[in-house]
């Protein structure tokens, strides 16, 4: 079955901090790798997408790194900003099943001041 | 969020009742989507659309039904509600279902006693 697992479930750091959240994938082939971040109440908001063949990709504070070797990603936060606060979900993309897109459960982040 | 809107933004409905929510865009973009979100899942599939009165159903189809009479607006509808359909909805639109990014509405949360 494939499947999306993320790392970790949820994190708290300090404001100014800067920390990484992961994602393992079993999905073979694969299409692309996204990142969302979905602020509470509300729907998810695109930060990155990665085809296989990029390895790294960064949209401000926010870099997302793929080896699709390992099958895994990752996504780091610099400089964290209490806004930052949200849950962020890796998505993949299964080329092997008409692009169905596979969502991770997320990882619930807590900047605190 | 990106020119989408979902209504009614909060529903309270009884068991057997038919329930519709609707989603209008201003982004004019082919593709509509249908998600919902319960805790311990990722966002799930329900049903697509790839044009008007062009749809076809996601991974948990049953028990809703879709329409699309116009490209701005997609229609969700719940025959006869169940408890199992407590959930938040959210719709999403895109230029293409393969490589863009999907664009997420607000959110609709249904509960169904």
């Amino acid at each position: 079955k494939n499947q999306v697992e993320q790392s970790p479930q949820s994190l708290i750091i300090l404001e100014g901090k800067n920390c990484t959240l992961q994602c393992n994938y079993t999905v073979s082939p694969f299409s692309n790798l996204r990142w969302y971040k979905q602020d509470t109440g509300r729907g998810p908001v695109s930060l990155t997408i990665m085809t296989f063949s990029e390895n790294t990709k960064s949209n401000g504070r926010y870099t997302a790194t793929l080896d699709a070797d390992t099958k895994q990603s990752s996504l780091h936060i610099t400089a964290s900003q209490l806004s930052d606060s949200a849950s962020y979900i890796c998505v993949v993309s299964d080329a092997g099943n008409n692009r169905k897109l596979i969502w991770g459960l997320g990882t619930s982040l807590a900047v605190n001041p | 969020d990106a020119g989408i809107t979902q209504s009614p933004r909060h529903k309270v409905t009884e068991t057997g009742t038919p329930v519709t929510l609707r989603c209008h865009q201003t982004e004019n973009h082919r593709y509509m989507y249908w998600y919902r979100q319960d805790p311990g899942h990722g966002l799930r599939l329900i049903h697509y659309s790839y044009g008007v009165k062009d749809t076809d159903k996601g991974e948990v189809s049953d028990g809703y039904s879709v329409s699309r009479s116009k490209t701005e607006d997609f229609l969700l509808t719940l025959e006869s509600a169940t408890s199992s359909q407590t959930s938040v909805y959210f719709c999403a639109i895109s230029e293409s279902p393969v490589t863009e990014t999907q664009y997420f509405g607000p959110g609709t949360r249904l509960l169904v006693l």
